[in-house]
């Protein structure tokens, strides 16, 4: 169980192309969604957190405007990173929470890639 | 907010030795410490939490102690194999209702 999927597992594109990265909850509801971004041989830092049918809290110094999440229903969360540049290439994992007290499941991770 | 140190960076044990990894952390509301497993290029994966209420846990070869009033929290590994060999991160949050809050990672190799 707590199984969360995330897609696309590899993404490399253009500078100035829009990215869009789904993260799903498999086999549960999550009623919070978190966004991650990690650098090589660097811990998990969080970007945003988002609770279904609300507007995500960002974390200082994370532009909302650069990075769009949308958590439109319990089981889908998606992370847009705009016009994208080199500077934004990195390992976007998201995770989820069924409920608080509950643990965070963590999906596969997108590597993403701005030539 | 939330501070949470991790130590050692790096840790290199033989195979069939222990592990320790300790972890302190600076908001005494904290009461979830969660311990991932990430392996190269792959998610983290959850091997063990504890919550304040409680001193210690174990599951097999993986245990987990809390101080609370010293503000830190340990992974020990006994039996250490080969695929033990991965980055661990320490994590804590306020009731499961505020984000985990990550230490830095340790990245443990264990020599066959």
């Amino acid at each position: 169980g707590a199984v969360v999927s995330q897609h696309p597992s590899w993404v490399i594109c253009k500078s100035g192309t829009s990215v869009k990265i789904e993260c799903r909850s498999l086999d549960f509801q999550a009623t919070t969604m978190f966004w991650y971004r990690q650098f090589p041989k660097q811990s998990l830092m969080l970007m945003a957190t988002s609770n279904e049918g609300s507007k995500a809290t960002y974390e200082q110094g994370v532009e909302k405007d650069k990075f769009l999440i949308n958590h439109a229903s319990l089981t889908l969360s998606t992370l847009t990173v705009t016009s994208a540049h080199p500077e934004d290439s990195s390992f976007y994992i998201c995770s989820a929470r069924e409920v608080v007290l509950m643990p965070q499941h963590f999906g596969d991770g997108t590597r993403l890639s701005i030539l | 907010g939330e501070n949470v140190e991790q130590h050692p960076s790096t840790l290199s044990v033989q195979e069939g030795d222990s592990a320790v990894i300790k972890c302190t952390y600076s908001d005494s509301a904290s009461n979830y410490f969660p311990w991932y497993k990430q392996e190269l290029g792959k998610r983290p994966q959850l091997i063990i939490d504890i919550r304040s209420n409680v001193g210690e846990k174990k599951d097999q070869r993986i245990a987990v102690t809390l101080n609370k009033t010293a503000k830190h929290f340990s992974l020990h590994i006994t039996e250490t194999q080969p695929e033990d060999s991965a980055v661990y991160f320490c994590a804590a949050s306020w009731a499961g209702n505020t984000p985990l809050v990550f230490g830095k990672g340790t990245r443990l190799s264990v020599i066959a």
